[in-house]
């Protein structure tokens, strides 16, 4: 069982639409959770941390729930640009070594 | 350097021949990684290095991965006689953190080496 695990989708997304999906880890000591957003062929990019209490940033809202050891993001007024892989990241180590979900595929259309 | 840079961006080689991947982290970054990503996957550690200091390389496949970064800067990833499963695009990334990265000093990657075993 992988230590990070996600569905591949793809999420087909109306503009305009919300979108939400999660990643589960199995790690319950770890402590640092991140979303990251790849494009085709590009290098993953940060997209936004994960907070215990829960974070926003702009159209994006990342929950954290430790008991059942998930994480979610959740995408408001979906744009075309919103098209990308999202990559769940925990650190499933002691020294904060980051453990890759295989992505969540997205894809707007118009 | 403004990020993490990766050379060569393409690599073909022909199945037994050794490779050798660079990567220039941001300057002053303390940690440095490597992952590799096969198609359709996320990335999966390879190592991990705190200045000079190879701390962790649990995530290498085999003894024919090789990495080093003797001055605490540069690194190079080594593959010795080359398979076709080791088609994949070779990530590097550091951070500013000690002790990997963390919230105030998140991973930044470099777009990565292509390599392709034929």
């Amino acid at each position: 069982r992988k230590e990070v695990e996600q569905d591949p989708g793809p999420f087909n997304v109306p503009e305009g639409a919300t979108v939400a999906f999660n990643c589960t880890y199995s790690n319950s000591a770890s402590q640092s959770f991140f979303w990251y957003r790849q494009d085709c062929r590009k290098e993953p990019k940060l997209l936004m941390s994960v907070y215990s209490s829960g974070n926003e940033d702009g159209r994006f809202t990342a929950q954290l729930n430790r008991a059942s050891q998930y994480i979610s993001l959740l995408i408001r007024d979906s744009k075309l640009s919103d098209s990308a892989t999202y990559l769940c990241v925990v650190n499933g180590d002691s020294w904060g070594k980051l453990q890759f979900g295989a992505g969540t595929q997205v894809v707007v259309t118009p | 350097g403004a990020g993490v840079s990766q050379s060569p961006r393409y690599k073909v080689a022909k199945r037994g021949q050794d490779v050798a991947l660079r990567c220039d982290p941001i300057s002053g970054h303390v940690s440095l990684f490597w992952y590799q990503q096969a198609l359709g996957q996320g990335p999966e550690f390879l190592t991990y290095f705190q200045n000079e200091a190879q701390l962790d390389k649990s995530g290498l496949p085999s003894d024919r991965f090789f990495a080093e970064r003797p001055e605490g800067s540069v690194s190079t990833l080594k593959i010795q006689r080359t398979q076709q499963e080791d088609s994949a695009v070779y990530l590097c990334a550091s951070s500013s953190a000690t002790g990997g990265a963390s919230y105030n000093s998140p991973l930044h990657f470099g777009n990565g080496t292509r390599l392709t075993v034929t």
